[in-house]
């Protein structure tokens, strides 16, 4: 049974600070690492995806994998109110389903 | 360039009836994976369909059931409907590309079973 990790928050940063989102995965053939955002009522969109160890860097956004560890993580720099909603951490192999974790719910006190 | 479209996006069921959802992907894209979503549950995987093949399959019962047509639409079937089935049934397109798969999610379609 693959399984994908996430602490269930709610996760609480103060305006302006990093928020900081971790993930584990069970399956050391996973290839693929996404993070969705989901806002409340709506559906998930994709923030950001990376497929090899390091970091990645979007705006704000940075991605960090670690595939001997099993590990992928997601930094928010400044956050900011508008960032407050559940990040949906996904683990993808080629030809087979996107397994999702339960999500950590982050909120941005402003 | 049109999203993942859903419909219907809302509806409303009584136990034992069944309901048909369907779902056009992004023009372009040949898997179309469907979710069903609860509070309680998360994302939970319902099947996915490549090419109007049923490509992978998750763990749930028979009552729920999926197409694919050639032009990549799909529809999936919930019959003999249960409480339990209240929940966001999101539909997710990608193009395929080995090891760069991405999924594009619709906006959901929300079932009430009373």
């Amino acid at each position: 049974q693959k399984e994908v990790e996430q602490n269930s928050g709610p996760l609480s940063v103060p305006e302006g600070a990093i928020a900081s989102l971790n993930c584990t995965y069970s399956d050391r053939v996973s290839q693929s690492f996404f993070w969705y955002r989901q806002y409340s009522g709506k559906s998930p969109e994709l923030i950001m995806s990376i497929y090899s160890n390091g970091d990645k860097e979007d705006g704000r956004f940075t991605a960090q994998l670690n595939k001997a560890s099993q590990y992928v993580s997601l930094l928010i720099r400044d956050s900011q109110p508008s960032d407050s909603a559940t990040y949906l951490c996904a683990v993808n192999i080629y030809g087979q389903n996107f397994v999702f974790g339960p999500g950590t719910r982050l909120s941005v006190l402003p | 360039k049109a999203g993942v479209t859903q419909t219907p996006r809302y509806l409303i069921k009584t136990r034992g009836q069944q309901v048909t959802l369907s779902c056009s992907p992004i023009s372009g894209h040949r898997s179309v994976s469907w979710y069903q979503q609860t509070p309680g549950q998360g994302l939970q995987f319902l099947f996915e369909y490549f090419s109007e093949t049923q490509r992978n399959k998750g763990n749930f019962p028979g009552r729920f059931s999926g197409r694919q047509f050639s032009n990549s639409r799909s529809e999936m079937n919930v019959s003999t409907l249960e409480l339990g089935d209240s929940a966001l049934y999101l539909c997710a397109s990608s193009w395929e590309a080995s090891g760069a798969n991405v999924l594009t999610f619709g906006a959901g379609s929300r079932l009430t079973v009373l």
